[in-house]
């Protein structure tokens, strides 16, 4: 079975600030990750994906990840938010080798202050 | 790019009635997925089809079922409406082991 913990259903930041947004999954085999952004009314929109080539992973819009397999971790970050980063972001697992059906977090609202 | 429609951004539909949800996808995935998407609650998956005429159900199945005669439709059907039904629907779809791809969402009123 797997999972996906998002610590946080929101988080507030400043213009410029670092952000960090929290993703612990769990799998019995090796995962698939990914994070996902929603702006309001619309559908999901990828930001970057894992699937076991190198660790950091880099995505669109200055976002990247890292997969920590010992953490069972897989954190979003961005050195400096920006005023149109304000969005729902959603972190997904999928089990290699399984039936890859996506098992979504409940998702983090993300807020910044100018 | 992908395309991923969904035939309705709103919909407002009475207790009682069937509700038919299409989705249409052009790039040959064989996954499609129905998901439902409430405050606090993320994204909880209804059904599944992974081939033409095939289908599985997700953690939440009961009073939806689905139809996938043609490998790019999906449709969501809601046998008779309910207040409860009442959410944003997500239809996404992808190659098998890799990304989803969503639609733009349904948002279902039922009154």
């Amino acid at each position: 079975a797997q999972s996906v913990t998002q610590l946080g259903s929101h988080v507030s930041v400043s213009e410029g600030a670092l952000v960090l947004l929290r993703c612990n999954y769990s799998s019995s085999v090796p995962p698939y990750l990914f994070w996902y952004v929603q702006y309001p009314n619309q559908g999901l929109q990828l930001l970057l994906k894992y699937t076991s080539a190198a660790t950091l992973v880099k995505g669109i819009n200055g976002f990247e990840a890292e997969f920590k397999k010992s953490e069972t971790s897989f954190h979003l970050t961005k050195p400096s938010a920006h005023m149109s980063d304000a969005a729902e972001y959603f972190c997904a697992v999928s089990e290699r080798g399984g039936s890859y059906i996506p098992t979504f977090g409940r998702g983090t609202s993300l807020i910044v202050h100018p | 790019d992908v395309k991923v429609t969904q035939s309705s951004r709103y919909l407002v539909k009475r207790t009682g009635e069937k509700v038919f949800l299409e989705c249409v996808q052009d790039m040959d995935h064989e996954n499609m997925f129905w998901y439902r998407q409430d405050p606090g609650l993320g994204l909880r998956l209804i059904y599944f089809s992974y081939d033409v005429k095939m289908k599985e159900k997700g953690d939440i199945p009961e009073g939806y079922s689905v139809s996938r005669e043609k490998k790019e439709r999906f449709s969501l059907i809601l046998e008779s409406a309910s207040t409860n039904q009442t959410s944003m629907y997500l239809c996404a779809s992808s190659l098998r082991g890799a990304e989803a791809f969503f639609g733009q969402g349904t948002r279902l009123t039922v009154v």
